[in-house]
């Protein structure tokens, strides 16, 4: 139980573009997902909060005009790269939280490869 | 906020011996401490969690973790790497609104 899908695995992108990225959680509700950047041989790095139903929250120094994030069910949140531009190349991993217990455990996607060229 | 350091970038271990991955955490109220692994481009797994009771954690593939308020640590152990355990390790705190901190990782190579 507690799957996370993302979607696509990889993507590749010209400058200038929009791209758009799903997170899922396949067989639970998830009322908080964590979108996340990490960067080649580095950790990652928490970019926003998004509760279902609500604007998301971003961490200091996330553009979220750039980085735009919906979370409009219990099951789906996307976060959609806006305008990219090659430094926007990195892995985001999503994430969705599971309430029920003294805290969220959150369960990982498999994450997104995006590539701008 | 809280905060978590692994000390080690890159550790290296012969197949077989014994490992231990050193994680050190900040926090004011009683942490929330994850151990994930990640293998190359891929999403992360989680080894295992403390939250309250025994400060010796079990967790999967053999591995455990010992929680030390005192020290302010959380190391992973390992009593005998296989090479199949090379990958990326990352300590991890959460906090308070949900949301966890990582550790910058380790690297763990196993030699043959």
């Amino acid at each position: 139980g507690a799957v996370v899908s993302q979607h696509p695995s990889r993507v590749i992108c010209k400058s200038g573009t929009s791209v758009k990225i799903e997170c899922r959680s396949l067989d639970f509700q998830a009322t908080t997902m964590f979108w996340y950047r990490q960067f080649p041989k580095k950790s990652l790095m928490l970019m926003a909060t998004s509760n279902e139903g609500s604007k998301a929250t971003y961490e200091q120094g996330v553009e979220k005009d750039k980085f735009l994030i919906n979370h409009a069910s219990l099951t789906l949140s996307t976060l959609t790269v806006t305008s990219a531009h090659p430094e926007d190349s990195s892995f985001y991993i999503c994430s969705a939280g599971l309430a029920g217990g003294i805290f969220y455990e959150q369960y990982f996607g498999p994450g997104t490869r995006l590539t701008v060229t | 906020a809280q905060s978590v350091t692994q000390p080690d970038i890159h550790i290296t271990v012969s197949e077989g011996a014994s490992l231990e991955l050193r994680c050190n955490y900040s926090y004011g109220a009683t942490p929330y401490l994850f151990w994930y692994v990640q293998s190359p481009g891929q999403g992360l797994q989680l080894l295992l969690k403390y939250f309250s009771g025994d400060t010796l954690v079990q967790g999967i593939k053999g591995f455990e973790a010992e929680f030390k308020r005192s020290q302010s640590s959380f190391n992973l152990r390992k009593p005998s790497v296989h090479w199949s355990d090379a990958a990326e390790y990352f300590c991890a705190v959460g906090g308070s609104n949900n949301d966890m901190r990582f550790g910058a990782g380790t690297r763990l190579t196993v030699k043959p």
